[in-house]
C-alpha cells in the first residue's frame, strides 16, 4: 500500500523563476494538503484540494497555486519565487469521507532558492 | 501563520529516562495531533486525539487532551536511541480533512 509520493526530492531555483512540485495521495484518499515548513519550524498549511477545487487556503500569497487531477493527484506552482520560499514543501493526505483519518505526510519536496 | 507553543524546545536526556512536553494554545483545537520528523523525512503520526481529557496510548507514548481544549501533552516512557527526532504537536478545530496547525517542535537528542 503505497504512502504519499512527492516528486521531485530535491529542487534548486533562482529568484524570480517558477517551479512546480508533485504529490500522490495515499491509496484510499481523495484530499490533498500542502504545506510550508520552514528551517526550524513546523509546517504551515498553504491550501487544500478535494474534487478538484481549492477548498481552504492559509495566509499564503497568491504567488501559489495549485491544481488536483481527477486522479486525486495534486500540483503546488510557486511563481516569481523569493529567497524566502526556500522551505521543505510537505504534501499531506486523507480522505473527506473518513472523519477518523488524520492525515498523513509525503516525505517532501527540499526547494532552494539561489 | 499561528503557530503553537511547544516545550521545551529541546530535550537531552539519557537512554532508559522518561520524557515529557507539552503544547499550548491561545485558541480552542477539538483535535489534538502529535507527530515525529526524522531528517529527510516528513512527519509521521504517533497519536491522536478527539475528546477532551482522553489519555491514549501507543507502546511507550502517552498522550493526553487537555481539559481546557488549549493545550496537550506527550510522553514517552524508558527512551530508546530510535527516539530521536522531532516531535510536533498539531491541533485542528474539529478532524479529518480540516488544515493541521502545528507546534514549533520539541527536539529530543539521546546522550549514550
Amino acid at each position: 500500500d503505497a504512502g504519499v509520493t512527492q516528486s521531485p526530492t530535491h529542487l534548486i531555483k533562482t529568484r524570480g523563476q517558477q517551479v512546480t512540485l508533485r504529490c500522490s495521495p495515499k491509496s484510499g484518499h481523495d484530499t490533498v494538503s500542502w504545506y510550508q515548513q520552514a528551517l526550524g519550524q513546523g509546517p504551515q498549511f498553504i491550501f487544500q484540494y478535494y474534487e478538484e477545487e481549492e477548498r481552504q487556503r492559509g495566509n499564503f500569497p497568491d504567488r501559489f497555486s495549485g491544481h488536483q487531477f481527477p486522479n486525486y493527484s495534486s500540483e503546488l506552482n510557486v511563481n516569481a519565487l523569493l529567497l524566502g520560499d526556500s522551505a521543505l514543501y510537505l504534501c499531506a493526505s486523507t480522505s473527506k469521507y473518513r472523519a477518523d483519518q488524520p492525515q498523513h505526510f509525503g516525505d517532501g519536496t527540499r526547494l532552494s532558492i539561489l | 501563520g499561528q503557530q503553537l507553543n511547544q516545550s521545551p524546545q529541546s530535550m537531552f536526556i539519557q537512554e532508559g529516562e522518561d520524557v515529557s512536553m507539552n503544547c499550548t494554545s491561545s485558541s480552542i483545537f477539538n483535535t489534538w495531533l502529535w507527530y515525529k520528523q526524522e531528517p529527510g523525512e516528513g512527519p509521521v503520526l504517533l497519536i491522536a486525539l478527539y475528546k477532551a481529557g482522553e489519555l491514549t496510548s501507543n507502546g511507550r507514548l502517552t498522550a493526553q487532551f487537555g481539559i481546557t481544549r488549549k493545550d496537550s501533552f506527550l510522553n514517552i516512557s524508558a527512551s530508546i536511541p530510535s527516539d530521536v527526532g522531532i516531535y510536533f504537536c498539531a491541533g485542528q478545530v474539529n478532524f479529518g480533512n480540516e488544515k493541521l496547525t502545528f507546534g514549533t517542535g520539541t527536539r529530543l537528542t539521546i546522550i549514550p
